[in-house]
């Protein structure tokens, strides 16, 4: 079973409409919680960190549930620029802190 | 700018060769850094933690002979992929966390390398 799991998509998403999506992550001991972006064949960018009481950055928001072991993100208002690979990031313990558990990635592709 | 640079971006060498790649942090220390491969449609994997002046730490069925790690400095951590083959096409992606006294660690990444062996 792979650490983080993430529905690959593609999730095509017209122009201004929402699109949310989850992953699902296997070890209760993980500590820390990110969204990356990844745009074709570059470097993952940091989207943003996720807290437990949930938190929002303009268009995206973000929710952690410890209890069922999952993270969403959320998309309002989709533009064309998001169309990226969004990448759900879990980190084990504050003492490898840096070691970081990727998921495949969710394709977001939107549309005019 | 940049906070980590990555070099070569893009390399393609023969078959039995091997490939250097380096990995620097440009406006701070790094003790430890790290290395991921990434192959296509799939995850960033964890490769390696590169650790300044001692042994680097491989992760589970990552060859240490193959993947040659050195950290020679605070800034610098360099991955040598010994006698390539095709197998080992992949994008390659080191990075460094960075203590940010307004909003503790960051991590960085460098751009990345694309590895093509023919």
């Amino acid at each position: 079973r792979k650490e983080v799991e993430q529905d690959p998509g593609p999730f095509n998403v017209p122009e201004g409409a929402t699109v949310a999506f989850n992953c699902t992550y296997s070890n209760s001991a993980s500590q820390s919680f990110f969204w990356y972006r990844q745009d074709c064949r570059k470097e993952p960018k940091l989207l943003m960190s996720v807290y437990s009481s949930g938190n929002e950055d303009g268009r995206f928001t973000a929710q952690l549930n410890r209890a069922s072991q999952y993270i969403s993100l959320l998309i309002r208002d989709s533009k064309l620029s998001d169309s990226a690979t969004y990448l759900c990031v879990v980190t084990l313990t504050t003492d490898s802190w840096g070691k970081l558990q990727f998921g495949a990635g969710t394709q977001v592709v939107v549309t005019p | 700018g940049a906070v980590v640079s990555q070099h070569p971006s893009r390399v393609i060498c023969k078959s039995g060769t091997s490939v250097k790649i380096e990995c620097r942090s440009l406006d701070f220390q790094a003790t430890t850094m790290f290395w991921y491969r990434q192959f296509p449609k799939q995850s960033l994997m964890l490769m390696a933690t590169s650790n300044e002046g001692s042994k680097a730490t491989y992760e589970q069925g990552v060859e240490k002979d193959k993947f040659l790690i050195n950290h020679a400095s605070l800034t610098l951590s360099t991955l040598t992929v010994t006698s390539a083959h095709p197998e080992d096409s992949s994008f390659y992606i080191c990075s460094a966390p960075k203590d940010r006294a307004e909003s503790g660690n960051t991590i960085y990444f460098g751009e990345g390398s694309w590895l093509t062996v023919v």
